[in-house]
């Protein structure tokens, strides 16, 4: 059963253009909702992260948006550019009563080309 | 400030060879994860463990694959008898906990079975 799934699995957008990833998730306890970049190698990088108490974060060229009641989040990268061609993931996961959060369920990644 | 250390990097075992995969957070953290990444997929939950502790082992092989986070020094992914299915990336996170939920990760460890 895959909890959090992740469209569309590749991407090509020419620079300057909005790049947009979505995912949704089954799960209604999870309440933390990280994306993370790859490039070939590499390990993930944490990009952003949103919890479901805010409905938009924003740093810098990227944005999350979040709608708990279609249990679905996204993942916006402005003015693309061809150094931002990598592997894109969501995950989510829920808090842990020790203090940690529980492992993260990924989606399954969206391979992102900036063609130049 | 060190990011999440890993080593080896890349890990070649024959079939029915041991594999010790090692793990050293960010400084500070005390929760460390560990996940599996096949060629092409995504990554897969295995183990969660804080200090002397697993938390979390619902995403581990029942059998084979054991981990440990000793009180001193690295977490150790250990996994027995290795069989080709074991070829794949394997990577740690490590978090500070006390409420912080963001997770990082380190470089990997490539391992292939011959």
């Amino acid at each position: 059963q895959q909890q959090v799934k992740q469209s569309p699995q590749s991407l090509i957008v020419q620079k300057g253009g909005i790049s947009i990833i979505n995912c949704a998730y089954e799960n209604t306890a999870f309440d933390y909702f990280p994306w993370y970049q790859q490039f070939p190698g590499k390990g993930p990088a944490l990009l952003i992260a949103i919890r479901p108490d805010v409905s938009e974060k924003k740093e810098g060229r990227f944005t999350i948006s979040f709608n708990k009641s279609a249990k679905q989040f996204s993942l916006h990268i402005m003015d693309s550019q061809p150094g931002d061609s990598a592997t894109y993931f969501c995950a989510a996961s829920k808090r842990y009563s020790g203090g940690g959060a529980d492992g993260l369920t990924f989606g399954k990644g969206t391979h992102l080309i900036i063609q130049p | 400030n060190a990011g999440v250390m890993q080593n080896p990097r890349h890990l070649v075992r024959r079939r029915g060879q041991e594999a010790r995969l090692r793990c050293s957070p960010m400084k500070g953290h005390s929760h460390v994860y560990w996940y599996r990444q096949l060629p092409e997929e995504g990554l897969k939950f295995m183990v969660y463990l804080q200090k002397e502790n697993i938390i979390d082992e619902s995403g581990m092989p029942k059998e084979r694959f054991s981990a440990e986070f000793p009180k001193e020094g690295p977490s150790i992914l250990r996994i027995q008898q290795v069989v080709r299915g074991d070829s794949a990336a394997y990577f740690c996170a490590s978090s500070l906990g006390q409420g912080v939920l963001e997770q990082y990760f380190g470089p990997g460890t490539r391992l292939t079975v011959t």
